[in-house]
């Protein structure tokens, strides 16, 4: 079975500073792909990051940047310089190549100013 | 473009009726999600349709049925409604299998069952 486990209900950080957010997953593919997602409370599931599991190297969006260690299958993501527009719930997903796709429990982050 | 598209967004049945929830996607896309968002419980797959003419079901499909109509368009069924049914539920959809792009949802449909 495929699943997804995000370990933090909810994180806080103070403006400006870095968190990090915690993601594993479990799955005997050896080809797929994890994403982390935004959702504000509009309801809006927008898209921050990406990573190819064959990629060995971490994927990197502006302030955006995941720690992906295959091996243990974890898969975080540091947000640096935080701000108060991202204070959100955030989503660790993973895709397998049957394009399955299967999401975490979600970490609601909150942004301090 | 409209991307993915759900009807109704808001809805109150009672116990026992049934619905249909709609969902349509103008991006070609192949594969098509269906899941429910419960507090505490992150998202949820209900069922999935990896491409037109396949269905397959997700982490919590009891209570559900779907129906892929063709490649636009991927239908929710709830036969007979439960307060535990009580949701709100997201239509997606993915290009196609093996490729790393992500999955584009709608806006959500509110559903409560009294």
């Amino acid at each position: 079975a495929q699943t997804v486990t995000q370990s933090q209900p909810e994180m806080s950080v103070q403006e400006a500073e870095t968190v990090t957010l915690s993601c594993t997953y479990d799955t005997s593919e050896s080809d797929y792909y994890l994403f982390w997602y935004k959702q504000p409370p509009s309801r809006q599931m927008i898209l921050v990051i990406r990573q190819e599991a064959y990629k060995q190297q971490n994927a990197t969006e502006n302030r955006f940047s995941v720690n992906f260690q295959k091996a243990a299958k974890s898969f975080s993501l540091k947000i640096s310089d935080s701000q108060l527009g991202d204070a959100a719930m955030y989503f660790c997903a993973c895709k397998i190549y049957g394009n399955k796709l299967v999401f975490g429990a979600g970490t609601i982050l909150r942004v301090k100013s | 473009n409209a991307g993915v598209t759900q009807t109704p967004k808001f809805q109150v049945l009672k116990t026992g009726q049934s619905m249909t929830l709609q969902c349509a996607q103008d991006m070609n896309h192949n594969s098509m999600y269906w899941y429910r968002q419960d507090p505490g419980m992150g998202l949820r797959l209900i069922y999935y349709s990896a491409s037109e003419g396949t269905t397959d079901k997700g982490e919590v499909p009891n209570g559900y049925n779907v129906s892929r109509l063709n490649k636009r368009e991927f239908s929710l069924r709830l036969e007979s409604a439960a307060p535990s049914q009580t949701s709100v539920y997201f239509c997606a959809s993915s290009e196609r299998e093996g490729s790393n792009t992500e999955a584009f949802f709608g806006q959500g449909t509110r559903l409560t069952v009294v």
